[in-house]
């Protein structure tokens, strides 16, 4: 069983601040990380798809890093903003498996 | 990328009876998958809808549960067969997008309540 984990579970900040998220993953067979942002009623949205160890990743104000050597990765958000409040999942892809989700950060951004 | 949509979006439904889900994509697509979200648990793989030919299953579930169709590479549905509260969860179709493999597209949902 391949065992993914975030942290924190849930974070509240307000509107300006930066924050980050981890995602744990085994470091062994890995193919891809995935990030997703999810709104409630709607679809998940991916944000980044990794590939490549130390590979940064950039959109917007969001960007992740990669460590597959030590089976990590992180999401920043720079200046947050109310509309990036979301649960964000992080998703693991092995040479063997499907996918394999995190439980998410469930993050919110008051004004 | 690919558009997934999904209904109903949400339903209550009583204990012992069933709900079948519908999910369509604008666009073909080689692998379709269902997802299950419990409160407070992960994302969970149930099974990957073939076209054709029976669903592959993942541990811990089963297609006297959860029947899947696939009648053709955009169209799939999700049956959850004699449902019971545990049920309660929030179910999502994906797909792989047939031009970009190593990206996972998913449908907006369905949330289930069983009472």
């Amino acid at each position: 069983i391949l065992n993914v984990e975030q942290s924190p579970q849930s974070l509240h900040v307000q509107e300006g601040d930066s924050t980050n998220f981890t995602c744990s993953f085994p470091s062994s067979n890995f193919y891809a990380l995935h990030w997703y942002r999810w709104e409630t009623a709607k679809s998940p949205e991916a944000l980044f798809v990794m590939t490549l160890n130390g590979d940064e990743k950039k959109k917007g104000r969001i960007s992740a890093t990669l460590n597959t050597k030590e089976g990590y990765s992180y999401l920043y958000i720079k200046g947050s903003q109310p509309e990036d409040s979301a649960t964000y999942l992080c998703a693991f892809l092995s040479g063997y498996s499907t996918l394999t989700f995190g439980k998410g950060t469930m993050l919110l951004v008051s004004p | 990328s690919a558009v997934i949509s999904q209904k109903p979006s949400r339903d209550i439904c009583q204990r012992g009876t069933s709900l079948t889900i519908q999910c369509q994509v604008d666009s073909q697509v080689t692998m379709m998958f269902w997802y299950r979200q419990q409160p407070g648990q992960s994302l969970t793989l149930i099974a990957t809808a073939n076209q054709g030919s029976e669903a592959t299953y993942e541990s811990g579930f089963v297609i006297d549960k959860f029947p899947i169709s696939r009648p053709n590479l955009t169209f799939s549905t999700l049956t959850v067969s004699n449902m019971s509260p545990e049920d309660s969860s929030i179910y999502l179709c994906s797909a792989n997008s047939r031009t970009r493999a190593n990206e996972q597209f998913f449908g907006p949902g369905t949330r289930l309540t069983v009472l």
